[in-house]
């Protein structure tokens, strides 16, 4: 079945310390793989995707991600936390040829910041 | 700016009532989706539409209902069918390819 987790539902770590939030999905052939992030009470934005190419993503914000199609992982990384990253962040995966473009969405991983 | 818009931002609704959720888009986007949220389970596809008059079920779609007559607009209807409607719900929206993929900024739906 096709699937993403996100093993860790809440980290916390202190600003201008490194980050690493893990995905890793299940899917028939390699899908096309986000992240986005949410504050309290609004929608979704995108950081970054991967369809193609380079592994290594660069995003906004900062923030990078690198996809390991042998792991089946696209796990997210900020070498510099910030106060203002605080939020929920989810791993997404998708295909144009499953249910119209679907997005398959992990439990998401809430983040705090500690000054 | 192009974007999606949802209305309204917070809605309450008694047990027992049909209530309607609105999403238009100004990206002239095929393709719509309607995802449900709750805590802790990331997001659901409730329905999708790729083109004007044509929608499709998606993975939790029981209680709900929606129409496509425009290329611009997307309602959702959550009937009194629907066991937990209490959620937030996102509609979102893409061009060609997975590239444009656009999220609204949700309805915040509370059975009183």
């Amino acid at each position: 079945a096709q699937s993403v987790t996100q093993p860790d539902i809440h980290i916390t770590v202190s600003e201008g310390a490194s980050l690493e939030l893990r995905c890793n999905y299940s899917y028939g052939a390699t899908p096309y793989l986000f992240w986005y992030v949410q504050s309290p009470g609004q929608g979704l934005q995108l950081l970054l995707k991967y369809f193609s190419g380079d592994t290594l993503v660069q995003g906004i914000k900062g923030f990078e991600a690198e996809f390991k199609r042998s792991q089946s992982s696209f796990n997210l990384r900020k070498p510099s936390v910030h106060w203002s990253d605080a939020a929920e962040y989810f791993c997404a995966v998708g295909a144009l040829y499953n249910q119209g473009g679907k997005l398959i969405f992990g439990q998401g991983t809430e983040l705090s910041v500690k000054p | 700016d192009g974007g999606i818009t949802q209305s309204p931002k917070y809605l309450f609704r008694k047990e027992g009532q049909n209530v309607t959720l609105s999403c238009e888009q100004n990206l002239n986007h095929d393709a719509m989706y309607w995802y449900r949220q709750d805590p802790g389970q990331g997001l659901r596809l409730i329905y999708y539409s790729q083109i004007v008059n044509d929608f499709q079920k998606g993975d939790i779609a029981e209680g709900y209902s929606v129409s496509r007559e425009k290329k611009e607009s997307f309602p959702l209807t959550v009937t009194s069918a629907q066991k937990n409607p209490t959620a937030f719900y996102l509609c979102a929206s893409r061009g060609e390819g997975l590239y444009g993929y656009t999220f609204g900024s949700g309805t915040r739906l509370t059975v009183v």
